[in-house]
């Protein structure tokens, strides 16, 4: 198994563009999360889904797509980058209890560290 | 809404030393408590949990357990190696939603 898996690793922008990071996992997770990473922050939610077809806002969704038409992908859309969206950001991937509530282990991806100029 | 707060880093220690990295939350209910790792370039790794008053969890020689009356779940090592270096997070599960804080760096010397 890959695990959780994010491309790029590291991507540069110019304020207005837009981009997709892309995320993928392998073990039939239900549940699928986007966070960002922020000095002194931690990390925030940014968007999650509980199966395909299905998303929420987190606590910092402006700015940000998402979509779910696959169990398998997460893909995180900017629409227009702002240096704001500067961060590291981490997908990651759970399976979905009996109670409808995510499991106790969250497996992250490696990130990918965005730039926004 | 829920909340985690961790002491702030970072925390430099001697090989051996002995660990303590505070942690203390605020959520409605009964929250599951976690704490993660982030070893340098990499992402997160669940090091360990608890789901209910007085579980301790362990892992890799680190152990917490939850307290609910003092709301905290702190995190401990008997005695640190230079491969522990790395961030550490709190974390807390309400629902669908996991609540981070935001981390303390632990660097461990020869």
């Amino acid at each position: 198994n890959a695990g959780v898996t994010q491309t790029p690793k590291f991507q540069v922008l110019k304020t207005g563009q837009s981009m997709t990071l892309q995320c993928a996992q392998d073990m039939n997770h239900e549940y699928m999360s986007w966070y960002r990473q922020d000095p002194g922050m931690g990390l925030r939610l940014i968007h999650y889904s509980v199966g395909a077809g299905i998303t929420d806002q987190g606590e910092v969704p402006n700015g940000y797509n998402v979509s779910r038409s696959t169990t398998e992908d997460f893909p995180l859309r900017l629409l227009s980058a702002a240096p704001s969206q500067t961060s590291v950001y981490f997908c990651a991937s759970s399976y979905h209890g009996t109670r409808g509530i995510q499991s106790d282990e969250q497996f992250f991806g490696p990130g990918t560290r965005l730039t926004v100029l | 809404g829920d909340s985690v707060t961790q002491m702030e880093g970072p925390v430099t220690l001697s090989e051996e030393a002995f660990l303590t990295i505070n942690c203390t939350y605020t959520a409605t209910g009964y929250p599951s408590l976690f704490w993660y790792v982030q070893y340098p370039g990499e992402g997160l790794q669940l090091l360990l949990k608890a789901t209910k008053a007085d579980d301790k969890g362990s892992n890799k020689g680190f152990e917490a357990t939850y307290r609910k009356e003092t709301t905290s779940f702190h995190l401990e090592k008997g005695s640190v190696q230079v491969s522990d270096s790395a961030v550490y997070f709190c974390a807390l599960r309400g629902g669908n939603k996991l609540t981070f804080g935001t981390g303390t760096q632990l660097k461990v010397e020869l």
